[in-house]
């Protein structure tokens, strides 16, 4: 049972334009949630967090939006640039001494110049 | 810069021998660090929790006997695979959790490639 799902495989955005990359989750004891941003042969890098008490985070030219009833979180970068082109992976956890995190399966964002 | 290290990041050894990862935190004390495997086109698994000071936690179907953690400080864990095989040739990334601020960040180290010959 994948508990945090992200269904489109990639995403493909002309420079400039905004990339909205979506993730869904089934558990509702996740009460936090990271976006991060993984090139190849590399480890994830940390992008953005938000907490289940907020709707709506945002750092630079990422946005995270939370829609708790609708179990979805999405992904907003504006706008897109080439280097922000890899896999974005998001994760859920719940909140407690391990915080062990679940992971979607990632989508590949491709952003033509 | 790296707040999350990882050693070695590419590592080849022999089908049957054993392989030592370590995985350090540089700028906090860490209680807890997590250990992952990630195969090719997959999401990154949890493999196991690693407890400063306690056993580790490990996920279903992960062997215990074959993947030994060990959490010797606050800003060490290390992944032994023991007596390895082709099939264990992965992606193994660890992650560690920043009790600072929100308490709920989670880095990553940069991975470590291993191949079984």
């Amino acid at each position: 049972d994948q508990q945090v799902k992200q269904n489109s495989p990639s995403l493909s955005v002309q420079e400039g334009r905004i990339s909205i990359l979506n993730c869904d989750y089934t558990n509702s004891m996740f009460d936090y949630f990271l976006w991060y941003k993984k090139y190849p042969a590399e480890g994830p890098t940390f992008l953005i967090s938000i907490s289940s008490i907020k709707d709506k985070n945002e750092d630079g030219r990422f946005t995270v939006f939370l829609n708790k009833s609708a179990k979805h979180l999405s992904l907003h970068i504006v706008p897109s640039q080439p280097g922000d082109s890899a896999v974005y992976f998001c994760a859920a956890g719940s909140t407690g001494a391990n915080s062990k995190l679940t992971f979607g399966k990632g989508i590949t964002l491709s952003v033509r110049p | 810069g790296a707040v999350v290290s990882q050693h070695p990041s590419w590592v080849i050894c022999k089908s049957g021998t054993s392989v030592k990862i370590e995985c350090r935190s540089l700028d906090f004390q860490a209680t807890t660090m997590f250990w992952y495997r990630q195969f090719p086109k997959q999401s990154l698994m949890l493999m196991a929790t690693s407890n400063e000071g306690s056993k580790a936690t490990y996920e279903q179907g992960v062997e215990k006997d074959k993947f030994l953690i060990n959490h010797a400080s606050l800003t060490l864990s290390t992944l032994t695979v023991t007596s390895a095989h082709p099939e264990d040739s992965s992606f193994y990334i660890c992650s560690a959790r920043d009790p600072g601020g929100s308490g709920n960040t989670i880095y990553f180290g940069e991975g470590s490639w291993l191949t079984v010959v």
